[in-house]
């Protein structure tokens, strides 16, 4: 049962617009959402979390979105740049008696084409 | 300051074989995670140790285990290798028993013949 859901496995955008990744959980008792950036050969890198009491998390060109009544997190990336380009995982997590685990989409990957 | 550091980088081996993965945490982190990602899947949690102590598992059978040593590094061990078991292993570290983000190593690419 796939608890964290990445429907689009791919994503292409041109350089300086707007990239939105989205991801969709089933589990109610996620309460810590997290976005990993990761390219190849190397471990995935934090991007940016938010928890279930805020529904936006900014850093940077980084927005995080909660919708917790859909069950649906995006992240949005603006201006895309060519270094964005990535495989991007969203994953959540219980704050409290979860075990610190981690559950993990099966990843977007992002190209920004010039 | 270093990240998360896992050896070896790659390694080869054949079916029923046993072989052992290790990961140094960032420093002053205690805790340690291991993930399994197989082709084609996401992530899957597999282990996570606190202070010497593994405080949760993932669904993997017994043939994966673990430890963690003192200076919180921590080894990975895998027995009776099966074809599947092939992946890319990674070792995250975070501060501790709170929700601490979990940071990664490069991993480690297995591949069972």
């Amino acid at each position: 049962d796939q608890q964290v859901k990445q429907n689009s496995p791919s994503l292409s955008v041109q350089e300086g617009r707007i990239s939105i990744l989205n991801c969709d959980y089933t589990n109610s008792m996620f309460d810590y959402f997290l976005w990993y950036k990761k390219y190849p050969a190397e471990g995935p890198t934090f991007l940016i979390s938010i928890s279930s009491i805020k529904d936006k998390n900014e850093d940077g060109r980084f927005t995080v979105f909660l919708n917790k009544s859909a069950k649906h997190l995006s992240l949005h990336i603006v201006p895309s740049q060519p270094g964005d380009s990535a495989v991007y995982f969203c994953a959540a997590g219980v704050l409290t008696g979860g075990g610190n685990k981690l559950t993990f989409g099966t990843g977007t990957q992002l190209k920004v084409e010039l | 300051e270093a990240g998360v550091t896992q050896s070896p980088t790659h390694l080869i081996k054949t079916r029923g074989q046993q072989v052992t993965l290790r990961c140094s945490p960032i420093s002053g982190h205690t805790s340690v995670y291991w993930y399994q990602q197989a082709l084609g899947l996401g992530l899957q949690f597999l282990l996570w140790y606190d202070e010497g102590e593994e405080r949760n598992r993932g669904n993997f059978p017994p043939r994966f285990s673990g430890r963690q040593f003192p200076n919180y590094s921590s080894e990975l061990n895998v027995n009776a290798l099966e074809l599947e078991d092939s992946a890319l292993y990674l070792c995250a570290s975070s501060l501790g028993l709170t929700k601490e983000t979990q940071y990664f190593g490069p991993g480690t690419r297995l591949l069972v013949l």
